[in-house]
């Protein structure tokens, strides 16, 4: 049973350039969640999604935000026009819906630094 | 706005000490509750769950669930080097009990040989 996986661990880019990140959750997890997190802070959730529909997108995340999950499988979170703020981990996570336990499993993350 | 809180840090312990961290979370419609355990440079992984009041053990790690009090915690038994590193404690804050965690931001315990 493998694990969630991000790709890639590490992105360095000019502020004002386009960054995409790609998750593959756990198999048989129908649940996908992207989050971020600072340093000395928790993860801070971005959006999630059952199967291909996104259910849910924090009200602070900007429109330069976008995240898809087309066949239910694999999502990607793209940033456009980076900014220096948005330095971050960018975490993913995937969970199974409809069951008796609600756990969610992360990925590695991906490590951003807007210079 | 609904958050999750946990006691400063850091904390630190001499090794086969039990090691107590404390969370209380805002919402009382929260059902499910989460610790993780985060590494230096590393993502959250998650060490116990926990759904119902009362307590729930696992190996050397015992999490306590109190809804009346809005409090969780998690006790870790003999601690070990190995147990330093960052405990999240994340909340499930929707009645459904299965969508986005709101996450403390974390203690730091350190165990000393």
């Amino acid at each position: 049973d493998t694990g969630v996986s991000q790709d890639p661990r590490h992105k360095i880019t000019k502020r004002g350039q386009n960054v995409t990140f790609r998750c593959d959750p756990i198999s048989e997890h129908n649940r996908l969640y992207w989050y971020r997190q600072t340093l000395g802070q928790g993860p801070e959730f971005l959006t999630y999604f059952q199967n291909e529909a996104q259910l849910e997108k924090s009200r602070l995340l900007s429109d330069r935000f976008s995240a898809e999950r087309p066949k239910g499988s694999f999502s990607t979170l793209e940033i456009q026009r980076t900014e220096q703020g948005d330095s971050a981990m960018y975490l993913c996570a995937s969970s199974v819906s409809g069951g008796l336990t609600y756990e969610q499993y992360f990925g590695p993350g991906t490590r951003l630094t807007v210079t | 706005q609904k958050e999750v809180e946990q006691n400063s840090g850091p904390l630190s312990v001499p090794e086969g000490a039990i090691a107590s961290l404390n969370c209380t979370y805002s919402d009382r419609v929260s059902q499910s509750f989460f610790w993780y355990r985060q590494y230096s440079g590393k993502s959250p992984e998650l060490i116990m769950s926990i759904y119902s009041n009362g307590d729930k053990e696992d190996g050397r790690f015992t999490a306590q669930l109190n809804k009346a009090s809005q409090y969780v915690s998690l006790l870790i038994r003999d601690s070990q080097p190995s147990d330093s590193a960052t405990y999240l404690c994340a909340v499930n804050m929707a009645a459904g009990a299965n969508s986005k965690l709101t996450f403390g931001k974390g203690i730091t315990l350190s165990v000393r040989p």
